[in-house]
């Protein structure tokens, strides 16, 4: 089953922005299915940082935010924090009738 | 307030069963999707199976023919049964409420709401 491309690993110093990027194709994020995106901080379960490709849920500061386009997403964090260190994940669906994630995004904060 | 309690994960022998539950309160089980992600040791995570509120289920290619996700409306719990389980199926399962809604805008397909995992291993 297809599986999105995140790079390993983005850093940033404190107050910079930072982006990450998540691939797809053209039977999950190029077939029109949104993208969401989850943050893992160290030990916990993820929790949902974007749904909908754009959209925050209450509580998750407006410094994270997403977009799409074709067959790929990003996740921006603006005024990077020292409590933005975590793993993130983008995640869609695909038309092979399964959800898919990405491959893992590890923010370093310098 | 949504809240999903998993229990069930353990020390497991290859080839042995296991079965996962998850308990829900703040909502309604079966008139929602529910998801099971796992997530190995270091790893990225991986999902691994659905159940639609009208009762169709979906499957990983790796654990299809071995895990049958399921659901108890009177518990309004929802279970994994994972059988002939293997070194591979070490992880941790949490298990997601799927959906999200938002200013009165709903969007499916997108794990909304997280328990907090049980530890599976498979081990001799």
């Amino acid at each position: 089953q297809s599986v999105l491309t995140q790079p390993p690993s983005v850093s940033g110093a404190p107050g910079q922005r930072v982006t990450i990027s998540c691939t797809g194709s053209s039977s999950n994020i190029g077939a029109g299915y949104d993208v969401h995106w989850y943050q893992q901080l160290p030990g916990t379960a993820p929790k949902l940082l974007i749904y909908g490709n754009s959209n925050r849920p209450s509580g998750v500061p407006d410094r994270f935010s997403g977009s799409k386009s074709g067959t790929s997403a990003s996740l921006a964090i603006t005024g990077l924090q020292a409590e933005d260190e975590a793993d993130y994940y983008c995640q869609s669906y695909d038309s092979s009738l399964s959800y898919v994630f990405g491959t893992g995004t590890k923010v370093t904060v310098l | 307030e949504v809240q999903l309690v998993e229990s069930g994960g353990g020390l497991i022998q290859p080839g042995g069963s296991l079965r996962l539950s998850c308990a829900a309160s703040g909502f309604t089980v079966s008139s929602n999707y529910m998801s099971w992600v796992r997530q190995a040791p270091g790893k990225g995570l991986e999902w691994v199976s659905v159940i639609y509120s009208g009762g169709s289920t979906y499957y990983a290619d790796s654990v299809k023919g071995r895990f049958t996700i399921s659901r108890d409306n009177s518990k309004n719990t929802l279970y994994l049964q994972m059988n002939s389980l293997r070194a591979e199926d070490t992880a941790v399962y949490y298990c997601a409420r799927e959906g999200y809604c938002s200013g009165g805008s709903c969007y499916s397909r997108v794990h909304g709401y997280w328990g907090q995992g049980t530890l599976v291993t498979v081990s001799s």
